[in-house]
């Protein structure tokens, strides 16, 4: 079974430093994975996906992730952070074998300070 | 897209009561997932739809949870004989079906608590 595991329940930036949030991933075969982002009482929105088309994969409000199957790592980066990105994050990786299911980690909540 | 919606957005009932939530996926998405959410944990997979078939459901659903997702529309999750470990969000996911990267698109998700 696949899995996804997200290295810090909590990271604390201040504003501008660069955000690093971690994840790895336990697969046989090279997977599909996804960063998703929730804000306080709403649901997930997707912030990018790896489909194997390209190792570094950029996507939205300037976040960005590299896939390195050597470390079986799909961290999620962002040069500058903003008060706007405080937010919890997950990382999840798609079901290959079924319904394409996501697998979520246990979330990685992002704190900014001024 | 409206984006998927979910209602209502908060519950709280009484343990031993039934509760039924609902959830209205983007027009055009033919799967549609659910999720449950505890404090502290990311989602976990509850059940999938694809049109109106119930394809996978995981040994987290109790034979106390039932789905339906009547003519591939709109689907309902029932949690009979509620118990106070049933207190989580329950989120909606849909997708076009395209494979296994798809992007799921959620819902804003139902707050139950179980008292």
């Amino acid at each position: 079974a696949q899995s996804v595991t997200q290295l810090g329940s909590h990271v604390s930036v201040s504003e501008g430093a660069l955000v690093l949030l971690r994840c790895n991933y336990s697969s046989s075969v090279p997977p599909y994975l996804f960063w998703y982002v929730q804000y306080p009482n709403q649901g997930l929105q997707l912030l990018l996906k790896y489909t194997s088309a390209a190792t570094l994969v950029k996507g939205i409000n300037g976040f960005e992730a590299e896939f390195k199957k050597s470390e079986t790592s799909f961290h999620l980066t962002k040069p500058s952070a903003h008060m706007s990105d405080a937010a919890e994050y997950f990382c999840a990786v798609s079901d290959l074998d079924g319904y394409s299911t996501l697998t979520f980690g246990k979330g990685t909540m992002l704190l900014v300070s001024p | 897209d409206t984006g998927v919606s979910q209602d209502p957005r908060h519950k709280i009932t009484k343990r031993g009561q039934n509760v039924t939530f609902r959830c209205d996926p983007i027009s055009e998405h033919n799967r549609l997932y659910w999720y449950r959410q505890t404090l502290g944990q990311g989602p976990e997979f509850l059940t999938y739809f694809q049109n109106e078939a119930q394809l996978e459901k995981s040994r987290l659903l109790s034979d106390r949870f039932s789905a339906e997702r009547p003519k591939g529309s709109f689907s309902t999750l029932e949690i009979q004989r509620t118990e106070q470990g049933d207190s989580a969000m329950y989120l909606c996911a849909s997708s076009r079906g395209q494979g296994a990267t798809d992007t799921q698109y959620f819902g804003p998700g139902t707050r139950l608590t179980v008292l």
